[in-house]
């Protein structure tokens, strides 16, 4: 069945990039549509955006300045970017894969599987 | 945004017992796009409960969904001890995809 797995560094200083890589295992990355989702203790679940591999994204408004998700196909990943980040984007962040509907335009989803989540720290 | 609100914040039950955890929306979740996961400590999110009462994959019966509109609830029949856990709902009516605050289930 199909496996997520998120990597990337721990800990990233203020102000700076946080960037993530989730690589899918046991099905096609083209096959559905992919987000990432974070949990912090004082935002609980947060929805990120997600990435179809044709390239369509659509991200949360609250976040949208700062994010980049893209695909790479050929290796089976999708990839989170984050910019000046701050101590509240401390989380775990989760790569999760799209169950439901989706069109070109908009997604009706939730979410299996869940990755096992890698926790980034803000710190200097 | 949809905002969901869960109650209680923690329920205290014992084993056998009959759990029932509540989400209420801030706007009415049409077609019942309305999903439960199941969170333990260290793990991440399972998905539960899809469609407000659509059972996922190799969930046992004795989880259910229902509800419509804005209020929506998650039954357990008889709790094991496996369930002791946090759960959330998230909607996915409409993007940004939101989810409840938790409700935490311990063992009383």
């Amino acid at each position: 069945q199909v496996q997520l797995q998120e990597s990337g560094p721990g800990l990233v200083k203020p102000s700076e990039t946080l960037s993530l890589t989730c690589t899918v295992s046991g099905g096609s990355i083209t096959s559905y549509y992919w987000s990432w989702i974070r949990q912090s203790p004082g935002k609980g679940l947060e929805w990120i955006g997600y990435i179809y591999y044709s390239g369509n994204t659509n991200y949360n408004p609250s976040l949208k300045s700062r994010v980049t998700i893209s695909v790479d196909t050929s290796k089976n990943q999708f990839s989170l970017k984050l910019t000046s980040v701050t101590a509240a984007d401390t989380a775990i962040y989760y790569c999760v894969r799209h169950l439901g509907y989706c069109s070109s335009t908009s997604c009706s989803s939730w979410f299996a599987p869940w990755g096992q989540g890698t926790l980034v720290t803000v710190s200097s | 945004e949809i905002v969901l609100t869960q109650s209680p914040g923690t329920l205290s039950l014992s084993p056998g017992e009959r759990a029932t955890l509540s989400c209420r929306a801030s706007q009415s979740v049409s077609r019942s796009y309305l999903a439960w996961y199941q969170q333990k400590p260290g793990q991440a999110p399972r998905l539960l409960i899809y469609g407000a009462s659509s059972r996922a994959t190799g969930i046992p019966d004795r989880f259910s969904g229902g509800g419509s509109g804005a209020d929506f609830t998650l039954t357990i029949s008889r709790l094991e001890p496996e369930d002791f856990a946090v759960y959330f709902c998230q909607q996915y009516d409409s993007s940004p995809y939101t989810f409840g605050q938790g409700t935490r289930l311990e063992i009383k």
